[in-house]
């Protein structure tokens, strides 16, 4: 079973600045896909970005960017010119691509605060 | 984009009675949609896996007799907490995706807040 572990139970980070939140997860698969997935207060769950295990490149969206360490099963994601809308709860999540495994596991979240 | 639809956004139900959630997908079919219950400040737990036309999969440890799950349509599946009690309080939050997007992309409802009084 693969299993996703966030260290960081709370960070802040001043507005403006840069945060990096840390993922680790345990997989005996070699194809796979991992998301960051924010929530803010009103709990609904937005997709912030996505990485697919086969591909090399990091993924980017505008201020939101990983690093993707496949060998060291690491997935951080790195948020720039932290805004004060970016405060909430974020979850690392991880999806097998076998047919009929769809389902996701989430790491325990990170609770992300803005300092004005 | 996909859209997922869940209601109610919040329940108060006495302790014995049943509480039906429902999750809907508005424009887009899924075979197949996920329920997850939240305790306050943690993470999502998988409880089921709905599928349209058969029984649920349960997750170990979810009672399969408490928490009914029906996926009528490709469009509707429902949640429902039978016998309810305090314990059963919490967030439960469905999701599913298109077909062509389902390994990119979750999509999730608004989540129900649950009280047991």
């Amino acid at each position: 079973a693969q299993t996703v572990t966030q260290s960081q139970p709370e960070m802040s980070v001043q507005e403006a600045e840069t945060v990096t939140l840390s993922c680790t997860y345990d997989t005996s698969e070699s194809d796979y896909y991992l998301f960051w997935y924010k929530q803010p207060p009103s709990r609904q769950m937005i997709l912030v970005i996505r990485q697919e295990a086969y591909k090399q490149q990091n993924a980017t969206e505008n201020r939101f960017s990983v690093n993707f360490q496949k060998a060291a099963k690491s997935f951080s994601l790195k948020i720039s010119d932290s805004q004060l809308g970016d405060a909430a709860m974020y979850f690392c999540a991880y999806k097998s691509t076998n047919f009929g495994n769809e389902k996701l596991t989430f790491g325990t979240g990170t609770r992300l605060t803005i300092i004005p | 984009g996909a859209v997922v639809s869940q209601h109610p956004s919040w329940v108060i139900c006495k302790s014995g009675t049943s509480v039906k959630i429902e999750c809907r997908s508005l424009d887009f079919q899924a075979t197949t949609m996920f329920w997850y219950r939240q305790f306050p400040k943690q993470s999502l737990m998988l409880m089921a896996t709905s599928n349209e036309g058969s029984k649920a999969t349960y997750e170990q440890g979810v009672e399969k007799d408490k928490f009914l799950i029906n996926h009528a349509s490709l469009t509707l599946s429902t949640l429902t907490v039978t016998s309810a009690h305090p314990e059963d309080s919490s967030f439960y939050i469905c999701s599913a995706s298109p077909f062509d997007r389902k390994n990119t992309e979750a999509f999730f409802g608004q989540g129900t807040r649950l009280t047991v009084v």
